[in-house]
């Protein structure tokens, strides 16, 4: 019954791999998010997808790649890894209202990654 | 101006006390004010939120203080209990727009038994 999903919970990995996030959600919502929570637990919109169209595209390193095969999957790939990645990505979903809102995000559990 | 600051940075209350998280912006865009509780190794979780048509919002024991004028919103817990140990933000966004959420830094709230 999980509305929104990442796998893996915990990711840890050395500098310099590759590695990959995923998330599905079940709500049937059309926009999907990604989000890093640093550790002092500020939150910060990296990325959205709206219906596998890119909507949102922050000031992140290009070594961040997200694709979305569907509506309801969006993926998170880092290549290079550094240090400074290190934090909690959370992925989100919403559904866009009749009068274009996009108001409510429901946010998967996270995934901890620590880069060695 | 697309920041949003929220005061203060932790909180300690005793049980049945009314711990107050304040929040405050610049864009006049913004439209659309959600609070977010998230609990440790959990994700943020809707918990309320107020559009600035109005100046005050209830459900249950958490109220949102809005003041356009201001341009600040404040989040009371009523009655504070143990289990609304958590860490608390503020947002904002632009509705009809992407929905990216311009998060505060975040309260940690403590209730003591």
């Amino acid at each position: 019954d999980t509305a929104v999903s990442q796998t893996p919970k915990y990711l840890v990995t050395q500098m310099g791999n590759d590695k990959s996030i995923k998330c599905e959600q079940n709500l049937g919502h059309d926009t999907m998010y990604w989000y890093k929570q640093d550790s002092k637990k500020f939150l910060k919109i990296m990325f959205s997808y709206n219906n596998k169209e890119l909507i949102i595209n922050e000031t992140v390193p290009n070594r961040f790649s997200p694709k979305s095969p569907d509506k309801a999957h969006l993926n998170l790939h880092i290549n290079s890894l550094e240090l400074g990645d290190s934090a909690v990505y959370f992925c989100a979903s919403s559904q866009r209202t009749s009068g274009g809102a996009r108001n409510e995000q429901f946010f998967g559990p996270g995934t901890r990654l620590t880069v060695l | 101006q697309q920041q949003v600051k929220q005061s203060p940075q932790s909180l300690i209350v005793q049980k049945g006390g009314i711990p107050i998280i304040n929040c405050a912006y610049e864009n006049t865009a913004f439209d659309y004010f959600p609070w977010y509780q998230q609990f440790p190794g959990k994700g943020p979780a809707l918990l309320i939120a107020i559009r600035p048509d109005v100046s005050e919002k209830k459900e249950g024991r958490f109220t949102i203080s809005f003041n356009k004028s201001a341009k600040q919103f404040s989040l009371h817990i009523m009655d504070s209990q143990p289990g609304d140990s958590a860490t608390y933000f503020c947002a904002a966004s632009i509705s009809g727009n992407t929905g990216k959420l311009i998060f505060g830094q975040g309260t940690t709230l403590q209730v003591k038994p």
